[in-house]
């Protein structure tokens, strides 16, 4: 059990241009979480995949922005013609299932958008 | 939506003291849980609290569910060096989404 891996670390990039970003979840975790995180605030909830089926979307989650999670193991998220405002770390968790003390975090890939 | 307003937002503090801090929300969450995240670090979870009423220990931390369900807080005895870090709550809403809602966070600073 190695935790949950997110790469890259950290992603410089200029505007406009696509990035996508991997989570690797912890082995046999089928719930996978994606949140936002902006500086001096609180994770903010984009999406959940329960195996390959992404069963929640936030109204954050913009049509420029798309998670998959192809065969329920690793997960991507893309962003589209990259804007300033989607500067943020990207936070990634698994979890087996609900009690909520098994949901773990990896530890994000820091965004920024020139 | 639903949205977790924590408090205070930064605390500054001498070591050996005790901290409280709390969430409040205008909804009700089934489910409340405090994490602790380092810079550069995804949050680590520190107490989940399954219960209206609950009340659970951590070796020094102590959280609370509120009985309206709306509520929750947090204290810490004899903080050390290593507490220092940002404090979040958080909560699944009833209704059964399957997330967990964030606060904004609480900033712990020690002076040794």
């Amino acid at each position: 059990d190695t935790g949950v891996s997110q790469n890259p670390r950290h992603k410089i990039t200029k505007r406009g241009q696509n990035v996508t970003f991997r989570c690797d979840p912890i082995s046999e975790h089928n719930r996978l979480y994606w949140y936002r995180q902006t500086l001096g605030q609180g994770p903010e909830f984009l999406t959940y995949f329960q195996n390959e089926a992404q069963l929640e979307k936030s109204r954050l989650l913009s049509d420029r922005f798309s998670a998959e999670r192809p065969k329920g193991s690793f997960s991507t998220l893309e962003i589209q013609r990259t804007e300033q405002g989607d500067s943020a770390m990207y936070l990634c968790a698994s979890s087996l299932a609900p009690p909520w003390e098994k949901l773990f975090f990896g530890s994000g890939t820091q965004l920024s958008v020139l | 939506g639903q949205q977790l307003n924590q408090s205070p937002q930064s605390m500054f503090i001498q070591e050996g003291e005790d901290v409280s801090m709390n969430c409040t929300s205008s909804s009700i969450f089934n489910t409340w849980l405090w994490y602790k995240q380092d810079p550069g670090e995804g949050p680590v979870l520190l107490i989940a609290l399954y219960k209206a009423g609950e009340l659970t220990s951590n070796g020094r931390l102590t959280a609370q569910f509120g009985i309206t369900r709306k509520d929750s807080f947090l204290n810490i005895s004899a903080s050390i060096p290593s507490d220092v870090g940002i404090y979040f709550c958080a909560g699944q809403p009833a209704g059964g989404a399957q997330k967990l809602v964030f606060g904004q966070g609480t900033r712990l600073t020690i002076n040794p």
